[in-house]
């Protein structure tokens, strides 16, 4: 068993839906839970970080994390064409600048104008 | 952009050749780590440097190896070359950020063997 696992894609929806990505992983020493965004020929960018369970939300994007579950979920509300890109979701056990990321393989959204 | 360079952008080689694939992190940057992306595994960690140290190590195979410098760049090397090599190749660089390993890409090295 993998230790990220990360819904297989792609995915298309129209402008203006909400958009679901999700990610289980096997692991519950996990504790920092990060979503990165990846442009078409680009490196990977993060989008936003959860520490332990719980939403966090910034702007069109909402981050939600259930370790009893061992689940986490990225919505994005009123999707944009912008937002059309890989997203991959990272988790690390610790913190700080020596701690791996251990990412799931990510699923490409398309975002139909 | 992310201040994470990468070199070279593409490389083309034969089978059995060797590289050697370039990462100059951004500035008090301590951190590297080298990934692997092919459409099928997705992005698989290989190995981190932390100031100078092997810090952790991943699916990397033997036939490769890293090392960072004392002026912090690191270089991946890849030997003995195969078709199933061929992957973009990404370096990372992180430093402590509010408890968050904030890890910047670099823009990858796509590296084809033929």
């Amino acid at each position: 068993q993998k230790e990220v696992e990360q819904d297989p894609g792609p995915l298309s929806v129209p402008e203006g839906a909400i958009v679901s990505l999700n990610c289980t992983y096997s692991n519950s020493a996990f504790q920092y839970f990060m979503w990165y965004r990846q442009y078409s020929r680009k490196g990977p960018e993060l989008l936003m970080y959860t520490y332990s369970s719980g939403n966090k939300e910034d702007g069109r994007f909402t981050a939600q994390v259930d370790k009893s579950s061992k689940y986490i979920s990225l919505f994005i509300r009123d999707s944009q064409p912008s937002d059309s890109a890989t997203y991959l979701c990272a988790m690390s056990f610790g913190y700080g600048a020596n701690s791996k990321l251990t990412f799931g393989k990510g699923i490409t959204l398309s975002v139909r104008p | 952009d992310s201040g994470v360079t990468q070199t070279p952008k593409h490389l083309i080689t034969a089978t059995g050749q060797r590289v050697t694939l370039r990462c100059s992190p951004r500035s008090g940057d301590l951190s590297v780590y080298w990934y692997q992306q092919s459409l099928d595994q997705g992005l698989q960690f290989l190995i981190q440097y932390y100031n100078g140290e092997e810090r952790a190590k991943g699916n990397i195979l033997e036939r490769f190896s890293a090392q960072q410098f004392p002026d912090l760049h690191s270089e991946l090397n890849l030997s003995s070359l195969e078709l199933g090599d061929s992957a973009l190749y990404f370096c990372a660089t992180a430093r402590a950020a509010q408890g968050v390993t904030e890890a910047f890409f670099g823009q990858g090295t796509r590296l084809t063997v033929v």
